[in-house]
Parts: structure tokens; sequence; C-alpha cells
């Protein structure tokens, strides 16, 4: 079964360091999500992407941060300075149709910002 | 506003029916979805509900009342694998079908 896939696993920064986290999602899906999740506590939203821009943004998605699909395949969350509060899980998520499936979700990537 | 209310923390024991039973609260419905995680792990898909019912998948199955904002989870037959975080989250019908989670019940099973 196709998965969506996300690189690092595992991703240590100092802080004020640019980091970027990647995401292969599911070939044929047109809508793709960030969430995060900050250690025992609860997922939360940060950005949808559809036909190339964003759809809708968090309160938590401010300057700092970007998304791009710079080709077919691709989508990347970029932190340009991050924050010790950065640090989280951060999953990808993808659907074909936004209304009738559910989102399936990357096995993440740990950021540790020191 | 949003809001999305779900028990902490339960315990059942092996072989046992669980219920998690899930409120929720949003400006625009399309959907319940619920999810099961382990720690250190990425959410995984179990069940959603879309109208009022029962659906079945095995041994889990969800329900939804969209009047009373509610929903539960039912898990049957636990085993000691089913011991898990699970998140209870809706889809919001504006724009981009973002998912609003829950804070997640941490169920314990038991021998």
């Amino acid at each position: 079964e196709p998965e969506v896939t996300q690189t690092p696993s595992h991703q240590v920064t100092q802080m004020g360091q640019e980091v970027i986290l990647r995401c292969v999602p599911i070939s044929n899906h047109l809508y793709f999500y960030w969430y995060r999740q900050i250690l025992g506590q609860k997922v939360e939203f940060l950005v949808s992407f559809y036909n190339n821009e964003i759809s809708e943004k968090s309160e938590i998605f401010d300057d700092q941060f970007s998304v791009e699909r710079p080709d077919g395949s691709n989508f990347t969350l970029k932190i340009r300075s991050t924050k010790l509060e950065d640090s989280a899980m951060y999953f990808c998520a993808s659907i074909l149709d936004r209304d009738n499936q559910p989102q399936h979700f990357g096995d993440g990537t740990r950021l540790s910002i020191l | 506003g949003q809001n999305i209310d779900q028990p902490t923390e339960m315990t059942a024991t092996e072989g046992a029916i669980v219920q998690i039973n899930c409120t929720y609260q949003t400006s625009g419905f399309n959907g319940l979805f619920w999810y099961q995680q382990h720690a250190g792990e990425a959410p995984t898909f179990l069940s959603y509900n879309v109208l009022d019912g029962l659906e079945e998948k095995g041994r889990f199955s969800s329900f939804l009342s969209r009047s009373k904002g509610y929903s539960y989870l039912l898990l049957k037959e636990l085993q000691m694998k089913d011991s898990a975080s699970y998140l209870c989250a809706v889809r919001d019908i504006n724009q981009g079908g973002k998912l609003i989670f829950g804070q997640g019940t941490e169920l314990s099973v038991k021998p």
C-alpha cells in the first residue's frame, strides 16, 4: 500500500538555524498537510496546501514557517530561524479527495532544537 | 470556536470491550475520525463517520451522533497491543479540510 514518507526521521539543530523537513506524499494525492505534536500534547494543524498554494494556516504557522512543493513529488516545511519551542514531532499527511477519505500520515520527523 | 473532549486515560482488561467517548463542538463539521497512536509513532487511521450511525471494521467500531456532537470508538476482544493513545479528530468543512484533534485517550490494557 502506498505510504507517505518523511525524512529525516530525527533532526537535531542549534537554535537560530534553518531546518527543512521533507515529505513525499502518496503519488496521486492532491491535498497536503503539516501537523506538529509537542511531546505529551495533542496533534496540532499547521498548514494545508492544494494546487500549489497554501489553502489554510494556523496561528502557529508564522513568518518563520514556509512550505513548498518544488517538484511533482516533494513537499517541504522550512523553519527559518528555529526556537526551542519548535522542538516537536512533525507529521506530513496527504489525501486524494478532501471530503471522502481519511488523511494518511507519514512516520514523522522528530525535531530537537538545542 | 472548536473544542474536542475525550477522557485522558482508561484502563481495561485483555479480552474485554472498551468504549472511548468523544464530544465535539465545531463551527463546521465534515466527518469525525479515530486514529491510534503508539508512543513515539505517527497516528494510524482506524475509522471514520460522516453520517450518523455505526461503522464497523473488524474489532473496531465507531459511532456518530451529529445532533449530539458525540462519537465513540468501541474496541472488542482487547489485546495487549491495543495499549495506545486513541485520538478523536474532526475534519473542518472549510477550506483545506484540516483535522482538529482532541488530546487523546491513553488506553492501558492489563492481563
